[in-house]
């Protein structure tokens, strides 16, 4: 069935580095892909969604590209910030179009000065 | 943004009572979703509802687990009777149409005791 592998547990970087958290994806089909952030105490909020027109989408400096002949859709932002950490989720929209998401285990990106 | 509201935020209960989780979703929002994370694990597709319906449900939801939205009002998750094994953050997700993003709550923390 379909799923998704994430960059697993906590990445940890220094503040002004580049991020990369690593998704890859296994789907019969041409899925969606998403990214959903999540900040302590808050609910999971939609950060990046793939095109069906292979755009680059991109928000708050954040972009990731949709690469099918790999099956991954990266995350990466140029610079990191202090307030980006938080938890991190891969995401693939159910092939069957049912809108059911199935997430990856998450990954926690903590920025430090 | 557009917010989900679940209620309540914590609720500790007695193994085999009843609990029912409420969720308040975005206002015009067609398509509703139950998903389930026990701590340290992904989020995981309870079930999904649309027009006084379930359309899909998951192996995770037992046939204790119930849902509805009387006259549109909160798009509630009853378990009758709960088990050690329901302990989880319950987050309730809604969407316009599909496939689309989901908007989700932040979450109930349900312990059973």
């Amino acid at each position: 069935g379909d799923s998704v592998t994430q960059t697993e547990g906590l990445v940890t970087l220094t503040e002004g580095l580049p991020v990369m958290l690593n998704c890859t994806y296994q789907s019969t089909y041409s899925p969606f892909l998403f990214w959903y952030v999540q900040h302590l105490n808050e609910a999971p909020k939609l950060l990046l969604k793939s095109f069906t027109d292979n755009k680059r989408p991109e928000h708050q400096g954040f972009h990731a590209t949709l690469h099918k002949s790999s099956s991954s859709f990266h995350l990466q932002k140029s610079s990191a910030q202090l307030s980006d950490s938080a938890l991190y989720y891969c995401a693939l929209s159910d092939t069957g179009n049912t809108g059911k998401l199935i997430f990856g285990l998450g990954t926690t990106l903590q920025v430090q000065p | 943004g557009p917010k989900v509201l679940q209620i309540p935020s914590h609720q500790i209960i007695d193994m085999g009572q009843m609990v029912t989780l409420n969720c308040d979703p975005v206002s015009n929002h067609l398509y509703f979703y139950w998903y389930k994370q026990i701590l340290g694990q992904q989020m995981e597709f309870l079930v999904n509802f649309y027009n006084g319906k379930v359309m899909e449900k998951s192996k995770l939801f037992k046939d204790q687990f119930s849902v509805e939205r009387p006259d549109g009002s909160y798009f509630t998750l009853k378990i009758q009777p709960t088990a050690l094994e329901d302990s989880a953050v319950y987050f309730c997700a809604s969407s316009l149409r599909q496939p689309e993003t989901l908007y989700f709550g932040s979450g109930t923390r349900l312990t059973v005791l």
